[in-house]
């Protein structure tokens, strides 16, 4: 497609659901990123891949955070449990090059959490 | 430790008059720079970046950005706004290892 596309654009969950966020990137980028921006701040990284491989999971902030990329396309963020802490926009942005050096940002997924 | 610090949390200013947005950075090396814009219901929209070479700049929508080293600092202009400039805007550092290190946005107010 010409753009990041993410679904579903807003999602309530009650606390303790599962949710998973979905990321379609631009046909043929390489690099995946996830993104956490809690309200009235920038990004936070969450993970990174290049093609099907994770290379960096560093910023999930629990293990409840699932991420997977299995044919290095489509990527699945995936909440389990849901708390309240994790209701925020989460972002997807890919790159047709390896690193972050330019990135075309999906409009993003809002979770609420209640 | 890495980080960007973008002082203003709102600016207001008019239509057609100048814009400046403040960002500095902790970064040991080099930097990648960049600055994003990120509208209502909108995805994140690179305006312009630094890898090297010309500390000056230019990017999208009329924007210019300049990389002073001595000041840590990468401060976004642009001589007229419009209304549609609304929005907020990021700066971010690129790290070695891929990574973004963001801002916390500034967000731009335009009087009529």
């Amino acid at each position: 497609g010409a753009g990041v596309s993410q679904s579903p654009r807003y999602k309530v969950a009650k606390r303790g659901q599962d949710v998973a966020l979905r990321c379609d990137p631009i046909s043929g980028h390489v690099s995946l990123f996830w993104y956490q921006q809690a309200l009235g701040q920038g990004p936070e990284f969450l993970t990174y891949f290049q093609n099907e491989a994770q290379l960096d999971k560093s910023g999930l902030p629990s293990d409840r955070f699932f991420a997977e990329r299995p044919e290095g396309s489509v990527s699945t963020l995936k909440i389990q449990r849901t708390q309240q802490e994790d209701s925020a926009v989460y972002l997807c942005a890919t790159s047709e090059v390896s690193g972050a050096n330019v990135l075309t940002f999906g409009a993003g997924s809002r979770l609420t959490v209640l | 430790a890495q980080s960007v610090t973008q002082p203003d949390i709102h600016i207001t200013v008019s239509e057609g008059a100048s814009l400046e947005l403040r960002c500095n950075y902790s970064y040991g090396a080099t930097p990648y720079l960049f600055w994003y814009v990120q509208s209502p219901g909108q995805g994140l929209q690179l305006l312009l970046k630094y890898f090297s070479g010309d500390t000056l700049v230019q990017g999208i929508k009329g924007f210019e950005a300049e990389f002073k080293r001595s000041q840590s600092s990468f401060n976004l202009r642009k001589p007229s706004v419009h209304w549609s400039d609304a929005a907020e805007y990021f700066c971010a550092v690129g790290t070695a290892n891929y990574q973004l290190i963001w801002g916390a946005g500034t967000k731009l107010i335009i009087k009529p």
